[in-house]
């Protein structure tokens, strides 16, 4: 069965330093990976994804990820963190069965707060 | 930008009482979810939707819950009897054919009170 761990429920950065949200995978199976963002009272909102290909995936808002199969990680950075990033990060796998379903498995959230 | 609509945003009823939450997928997609996510926890998969009927369910979808595509736009989670425990953000989603990979796209959510 597929799941994702994040380590870290609750993460604080300062406005401009790094931002480091780290994720797991468990996959029998070549996983693929997905970071979401949910703003406070907001649906969630892809902010990258990697299936195959370059293991460095760029996304949104000047965020990527490196999928590492060795370490199954999916860790999520951005070099510098901007008050506007404080939201909730979700990293998802989904197995392509080939069947109607492809659902998502999330984790349980990172909540990243970013201090002036 | 298409987008998943998700009605009402916020219902409170009372325990017992029948609930049906209402969502307007992207209009070429054929691939329906429900998603849940209770406060402060991760978000849980309900149900997935193809081709007009159930293709996995989790072990959450019990007897009280049912989904229905009425009439080829809309897509409703109905909800028999409320528990105190349904109270939580319910999403939709949807994935179109061309979105082998899985992406998921998700309204805004519809906030689910039980009292």
């Amino acid at each position: 069965a597929q799941s994702v761990t994040q380590l870290g429920s609750h993460v604080s950065v300062s406005e401009g330093a790094l931002v480091l949200l780290r994720c797991n995978y468990s996959s029998s199976v070549p996983p693929y990976l997905f970071w979401y963002v949910q703003y406070p009272n907001q649906g969630l909102q892809l902010l990258l994804k990697y299936t195959t290909g370059a293991t460095l995936v760029k996304g949104i808002n000047g965020f990527e990820a490196e999928f590492k199969k060795s370490e199954t990680s999916f860790h999520l950075t951005k070099p510098s963190a901007h008050m506007s990033d404080a939201a909730e990060y979700f990293c998802a796998v989904s197995v392509n069965y080939g069947g109607a379903t492809n659902k998502l498995i999330f984790g349980t959230g990172t909540l990243l707060a970013v201090q002036p | 930008e298409p987008e998943v609509t998700q009605t009402p945003s916020h219902q409170v009823t009372q325990m017992g009482q029948e609930v049906i939450l209402r969502c307007v997928p992207i209009s070429n997609h054929l691939y329906f979810y429900w998603y849940r996510q209770i406060l402060g926890q991760k978000v849980e998969f309900l149900v997935s939707f193809y081709n007009n009927e159930i293709s996995e369910k989790s072990e959450i979808f019990d007897d009280q819950f049912s989904v229905e595509r009425p009439d080829g736009s809309n897509f409703t989670l109905k909800i028999r009897s409320t528990k105190l425990e349904d109270s939580a953000m319910y999403f939709c989603a949807s994935r179109g054919t061309g979105s082998p990979t899985g992406e998921l796209f998700f309204g805004e959510g519809s906030r689910l009170t039980v009292l």
